[in-house]
């Protein structure tokens, strides 16, 4: 059975202290694993897809990197507005996307 | 440009009775899919159309059903509700057949409260 498993369930930073939140996965055929931003009382927003193992994307200060069983969203020096829970998700043969329960990630100035 | 448009916003009813949700796509998608997000679960896919077809759909007992209208406007509907069916439910609409090329662009959901 497809399964994505995120690590830590929330995550307190100080303002400028770097972290990295993990996306464990297993799946029959990756086609894709996808990452979301999503604020409070809103759907989520579309951050990164990754399709290989060894693949890297950035964004700002989002780096996300893919091997073949996880893949890492690292925050480079956090800043307020990063606070917001991010999900995962990965795409196996079929067209649906299968998400992780998603980091709560709060940053304080 | 605008987004994808999920109505209403909030929903209350009661057990038993049924409810339909609209979700208007980006203009030019033709895929819409629907999502049921809970704090326990997390998001769970529920069905996918593409072109007035399910293409997809995902482990739901048939009280819920959805469908696609010509203009890519999609309603699902839940029947005969029970308290475990409160959630978000979220819609996200794609140009082509899922997200693996064009990537999903999600609405803000609906709220759907049952007492």
């Amino acid at each position: 059975e497809d399964q994505v498993t995120q690590s830590p369930e929330a995550l307190r930073l100080q303002e400028g202290e770097s972290s990295s939140l993990n996306c464990s996965y297993t799946v029959s055929g990756l086609r894709g694993l996808f990452w979301y931003r999503q604020d409070p009382g809103k759907g989520p927003e579309f951050l990164f897809t990754l399709y290989s193992a060894g693949e890297e994307k950035e964004k700002e200060r989002l780096k996300a990197t893919l091997t073949k069983k996880e893949s890492f969203l690292h925050i480079t020096a956090p800043k307020p507005e990063d606070s917001a829970t991010y999900l995962c998700a990965v795409l196996p043969g079929f067209q649906k996307l299968v998400f992780g329960t998603g980091t709560r990630l709060l940053v304080s100035p | 440009k605008a987004g994808v448009t999920q109505t209403p916003r909030y929903l209350i009813k009661t057990r038993g009775q049924q409810v339909t949700l609209s979700c208007s796509p980006i203009s030019g998608h033709r895929s819409v899919s629907w999502y049921q997000q809970t704090p326990g679960q997390g998001l769970q896919f529920l069905f996918e159309y593409f072109s007035e077809t399910q293409r997809n759909k995902g482990n739901f007992p048939g009280r819920f059903s959805g469908r696609q209208f010509s203009n890519s406007r999609s309603e699902m509907n839940v029947s005969t509700l029970e308290l475990g069916d409160s959630a978000l439910y979220l819609c996200a609409s794609s140009r082509g057949t899922g997200p693996i090329n064009y990537g999903y662009t999600f609405g803000s959901g609906t709220r759907l409260t049952v007492v």
